[in-house]
């Protein structure tokens, strides 16, 4: 079965500095998604950035982007100029045909 | 607009009763899941169906029971054999007409209490 971990219950990072958080997988599959969700306060699971297996090249959405290494099954997010905004649980999820699994999550801080 | 609803927010529940949370999508997603969230982990998968009338069990599928009559609607029932029903519930939908690979996409939740 394919599980996720991530490896740091707890970041924090000064406002406008950068931060990396890390996420590793296990599968046997070679073609594959990987997501990185954001929930807040609110609860809400919204959605930060996918990559595809197939791609090479690591996905990027505005500040946020990854470090996709897949033959280390490596998966980290890195968070430019951090907000303020961007505190909160990160999870890490793998998914192929439509099984998705989540990691247990990283709890970021943001200091102003 | 469109999204995924989940009534209601807050729900409280003496033992040894049942209890249904409801999930509405407007999406048109073929696909919809229930998630259980505990403090200090991950979700993890109670229920998932691909299409009307046809359901799967997840990793911790016992106490809970779901239809699926209609492709907006995935009710869950948490049955008083939930030996530990308090957690958050979290239901999403996705697309499978693009392939395996698509985005899920959450509702707000629902915060069940056993009292």
């Amino acid at each position: 079965a394919q599980t996720v971990t991530q490896s740091q219950p707890e970041m924090s990072v000064q406002e406008a500095e950068t931060v990396t958080l890390s996420c590793t997988y296990d599968t046997s599959e070679s073609d594959y998604y990987l997501f990185w969700y954001k929930q807040p306060p609110s609860r809400q699971m919204i959605l930060v950035i996918r990559q595809e297996a197939y791609k090479q090249q690591n996905a990027t959405e505005n500040r946020f982007s990854v470090n996709f290494q897949k033959a280390a099954k490596s998966f980290s997010l890195k968070i430019s100029d951090s907000q303020l905004g961007d505190a909160a649980m990160y999870f890490c999820a793998y998914s192929n045909n439509n099984d998705m699994r989540f990691g247990a999550g990283t709890r970021l801080t943001v200091k102003p | 607009d469109g999204g995924i609803t989940q009534s209601p927010k807050y729900l409280f529940r003496k033992e040894g009763q049942n209890v249904t949370l409801s999930c509405e999508q407007n999406l048109n997603h073929d696909a919809m899941y229930w998630y259980r969230q505990d403090p200090g982990q991950g979700l993890r998968l109670i229920y998932y169906s691909q299409i009307v009338n046809d359901f799967q069990k997840g990793d911790i599928a016992e106490g809970y029971s779901v239809s699926r009559e209609k492709k907006e609607s995935f009710p869950l029932t948490v049955t008083s054999a939930q030996k530990n029903p308090t957690a958050f519930y979290l239901c999403a939908s996705s697309a499978i007409d693009g392939g395996p690979y698509n985005e899920q996409f959450f509702g707000p939740g629902t915060r069940l209490t056993v009292l």
